[in-house]
């Protein structure tokens, strides 16, 4: 079975562009979690998706924005792009999650989306 | 503030020693989970945690999980060079009413030495 897929693999960006990034879980998944991981530290959660609702929100400016589409797939959006954005994406996907009290929760992570922003 | 602090940052052992990688948190939670990344790479699922008392066991590594005292521990029995790696704990901070919050632990870096 494929695994958690991410595109695209490295992105460069200038200041003030705009990026999406892309997911796709593994196949029934319903939840899909995006993070922000800077390079030598841990990775920072942005958003959680559970059935194409928001479940949960890290402390990221509202510049920072996801969907998630009926095939449970996934979109990252970032405007006006800063310096500090640049970092490695990760979507990582799980199932069932989204608060429904099964444990398991396992979140399995894709391979990330390397974003620099000159 | 929500914080989750892992203790070593660096840990530099010899094959064949044991070790003890610490995870403290800040707020309650019953729900923890280990993670091991490459250089480079992405990360690896190693133990879903979920009730006090918890522990799992895979291999070399021993995780457990004492809700009461916010605290976690992964255990290295035996270090082999396989397991040089950075290990992260993360803590799922959610609300009774669904909504997720998880946060990461600083990472502990592991070299194993021959």
């Amino acid at each position: 079975d494929a695994g958690v897929t991410q595109s695209p693999t490295h992105l460069i960006k200038t200041r003030g562009q705009h990026v999406t990034l892309r997911c796709s879980p593994i196949s029934g998944h319903k939840s899909v979690s995006w993070y922000q991981q800077v390079l030598g530290q841990g990775p920072q959660f942005i958003f959680q998706y559970y059935e194409k609702e928001e479940r949960g929100r890290g402390n990221f400016p509202d510049r920072f924005s996801a969907r998630q589409f009926p095939n449970y797939s996934s979109e990252l959006n970032v405007n006006a792009l800063l310096l500090g954005d640049s970092a490695l994406y990760l979507c990582a996907s799980s199932f069932p999650g989204g608060g429904t009290g099964v444990d398991t929760d396992t979140q399995y992570f894709g391979p990330g989306t390397r974003l620099t922003v000159l | 503030e929500l914080k989750v602090e892992q203790n070593p940052l660096f840990l530099s052992m010899q094959e064949g020693k044991n070790y003890t990688i610490y995870c403290n948190y800040s707020t309650t939670s019953d729900r923890l989970y280990w993670y091991r990344q490459d250089p480079g790479k992405s990360l690896e699922s190693l133990f879903v945690l979920l009730s006090n008392g918890a522990v799992k066991q895979e291999g070399r590594l021993m995780a457990s999980l004492d809700t009461k005292a916010r605290l976690s521990t992964l255990h290295i029995t035996a270090a082999v060079h396989d397991l040089s790696a950075t290990y992260f704990c993360a803590v799922d901070m959610g609300s009774p009413s669904g909504t997720y919050k998880y946060i990461f632990g600083t990472g502990t870096r592991l070299k194993v030495l021959a």
